[in-house]
């Protein structure tokens, strides 16, 4: 069992571009998302999503879009980067309607890195 | 509203010595209380969590945690800390009374123990 997967691992992407990070997991989690990590700042909540078909904002939601077509796959994309998106992403799910197991699970992390 | 603090951006000690990480909370209503720990240019990984029930919690790698309602606080102990502990470690909180389950995180404590 994989767990949750992200790529890429790094990317380094210049101002302007679009991008789109993946993430998947096999664990049949109902809940996903997305966070960005940044040193002094823990982690914070850029998007969300209940279920498939949904999803919801988080703390830090502008200038990223995400979307859950099915229950495996929560993809963060990046329409025009700016160098404040510098950061580490990671990606997380949950199986939140089981109750005593909605601890969150961690992807391995994506470094990414705006010019 | 939630919220984590952790007031140590540091802890420093020696190998064989007890552990303790500082954790305080804010929520409006009952907190689920979790300590995840990452390891350098890793994903978070889930240690314990705190639901209900006794305050003493025991989670992975020999760590534990206690939960204190009236200081709000949710403190990670070690008895005898390990050069292996050394890594970022963060609290996090949910706050039940609210209608969604996103987490909290705190700004993270580095912990370097030195042999």
């Amino acid at each position: 069992i994989a767990g949750i997967t992200q790529a890429p691992t790094s990317q380094i992407l210049a101002a302007g571009r679009r991008m789109t990070l993946r993430c998947t997991q096999d664990m049949r989690h109902n809940a996903m998302y997305w966070y960005r990590q940044d040193l002094g700042l823990g982690l914070r909540l850029i998007h969300y999503s209940n279920t498939a078909g949904t999803t919801g904002k988080g703390e830090v939601p502008d200038g990223y879009s995400v979307s859950r077509a099915n229950t495996d796959d929560f993809p963060l994309t990046l329409a025009s980067a700016v160098p404040s998106q510098t950061s580490v992403y990671f990606c997380a799910s949950s199986d939140f309607w089981t109750g005593s197991t909605d601890t969150q699970y961690f992807g391995p992390g994506t470094r990414l890195t705006v010019l | 509203a939630q919220s984590v603090a952790q007031p140590e951006d540091q802890v420093n000690v020696a190998e064989g010595n007890p552990l303790t990480v500082k954790c305080t909370y804010s929520v409006s209503g009952n907190p689920y209380l979790f300590w995840y720990v990452q390891y350098p240019n890793r994903g978070l990984q889930f240690l314990l969590k705190y639901i209900t029930g006794d305050n003493l919690v025991k989670g992975s790698y020999g760590f534990e945690a206690e939960f204190n309602k009236s200081q709000t606080s949710f403190h990670l102990k070690k008895p005898s800390a390990l050069v292996s502990d050394s890594a970022l470690y963060f609290c996090a909180v949910r706050d039940l009374s609210s209608n969604d389950y996103k987490l909290s995180f705190g700004a993270g404590t580095t912990v370097t123990v030195r042999a």
